[in-house]
């Protein structure tokens, strides 16, 4: 029962690199979001998915693009990837049935340099 | 802008004894509130969650109290033991699925 899995676990880009974010999730949740999560500050929403084929912005997307072609993988891409995108990146996934039990991934920490 | 802040950085409690741990929200709309674990490494992990027409909701060792009037809520672990020291965080609603998070709280557990 693997749950919520993000690869990688570490990355380390130069600035101007793109790349994408791996989540993939086992449980058939119709709902997965991307979040990042800085030092000092809270978990920020970059972007969302009610379910295959369906996105949204979160409260942070410049920069990042998402899909959903299927119920169980969301990447997310950094499109150019800057300084200011240095972070740990969480990929989440809720059931329908409920609003607030969140599955997390282990996060990706991600370095830009 | 709406916010969800802890009051403590940091909390130093004895095993054995009760941890509270206290979040204040700003929105008075948000419907759901939410407690957050998590360890070092590792991605958070749901605790418990208090719907805003409930005062109090109870888990396995853990209370959940939530006072509408001044926009507070706390986390109360009974009997704290070593494998509770984690960062704690609550989340306050802005909207189906979307929620605002607090900063955390790192609960430290002493032998």
């Amino acid at each position: 029962n693997a749950g919520v899995t993000q690869t990688p676990k570490f990355q380390v880009l130069k600035t101007g690199q793109s790349m994408t974010l791996q989540c993939a999730q086992d449980m058939n949740h119709e709902y997965m979001s991307w979040y990042r999560q800085d030092p000092g500050m809270g978990l920020r929403l970059i972007h969302y998915s009610v379910g295959a084929g369906i996105t949204d912005q979160g409260e942070v997307p410049n920069g990042y693009n998402v899909s959903r072609s299927t119920t169980e993988d969301f990447p997310l891409r950094l499109l150019s990837a800057a300084p200011s995108q240095t972070s740990v990146y969480f990929c989440a996934s809720t059931s329908g049935g409920s609003v607030t039990e969140a599955f997390f991934g282990q996060g990706t920490r991600l370095t830009v340099v | 802008g709406e916010s969800v802040g802890l009051h403590l950085p940091t909390l130093s409690v004895q095993e054995g004894d009760n941890s509270i741990i206290n979040c204040a929200y700003s929105n008075s709309a948000s419907d759901y509130f939410i407690w957050y674990k998590q360890e070092s490494g590792k991605g958070p992990q749901f605790i418990i969650d208090i719907r805003s027409n409930m005062d109090k909701r109870q888990g396995q060792r853990v209370t959940v109290l939530l006072n509408k009037t001044v926009k507070h809520l706390s986390l109360q672990i009974a009997a704290t033991q070593p494998g509770d020291s984690a960062v704690y965080f609550c989340a306050a609603s802005v909207g189906t699925y979307k929620y605002i998070f607090g900063t955390g709280t790192r609960l430290k557990v002493l032998a």
